[in-house]
């Protein structure tokens, strides 16, 4: 089974409009954590935002702000007043603890196209 | 000055050369990861390392081979390289210690690797 799940290929928005990307998860450890990482056409991998499991509120981060549904185990990331700039891949990724070791899992990963 | 650095930054050899790809960063922290990244695949995990003396193979260790030469310094080796080793290699770091309980990693700017 698919431990981090991202169903939307690709996505879609109109400039200054706001859009969600799905993520759903899968762990048994108690004290995870979720992220999601932006990659830019010029191929880094930069951090936007992290949600701890016992985190209590949503996490934000300026424009993106994370959807934390625990009982649905889904972390969707919600980006604000989209901008041509937000154009790239999107990754959701958890760190989990197995075996007294921290692994990370990667999604496939979202490519969204923001639209003038 | 980039925390992680990766050299080279682009690379195309021939099948069944030996190639080897560095990472550098100045962020002091222990633990050291290759990924690679196949269109559609997301992030595959390599190797990764927790100290000079701490190697331990990641999902897809086949094929390759990595070196800790110090705490700043993690090589991945493709010891005879083929086809299907075309992809871009990221190297990332992450420290629990250092990050308020994220331990995000955090990323090279990836080298593109071609084998023809």
């Amino acid at each position: 089974a698919q431990k981090i799940t991202q169903t939307q290929p690709g996505m879609f928005v109109q400039e200054k409009e706001a859009v969600t990307l799905d993520c759903t998860y899968d762990t048994s450890d108690p004290s995870y954590g979720l992220f999601w990482y932006k990659q830019p056409s010029s191929g880094e991998m930069i951090f936007l935002i992290y949600q701890g499991s016992y985190d209590q509120q949503n996490a934000t981060e300026g424009r993106y702000s994370l959807n934390f549904q625990k009982a649905r185990k889904s972390a969707n990331l919600v980006i604000s007043a989209s901008q041509l700039g937000d154009s790239a891949m999107y990754f959701c990724a958890m760190r989990e603890l197995l075996s007294g070791t921290y692994k990370y899992i990667f999604g496939t990963g979202t490519r969204l196209k923001v639209l003038a | 000055d980039a925390d992680v650095t990766q050299t080279p930054r682009n690379r195309i050899t021939k099948t069944g050369k030996r190639i080897m790809l560095e990472c550098s960063q100045t962020k002091g922290h222990d633990r050291m990861y290759w990924y690679r990244q196949d269109p559609g695949l997301g992030l595959q995990l390599i190797y990764y390392s927790f100290d000079v003396k701490d190697i331990n193979k990641g999902e897809i260790s086949d094929g390759y081979s990595v070196s800790r030469q110090a705490q700043a310094k993690f090589s991945l080796s493709l010891e005879s390289a083929i086809p299907n080793q075309t992809a871009l290699y990221f190297c990332a770091t992450s420290d629990p210690t250092k990050s308020g309980g994220r331990n995000e990693q955090f990323f090279g700017p990836g080298t593109r690797l071609t084998v023809l």
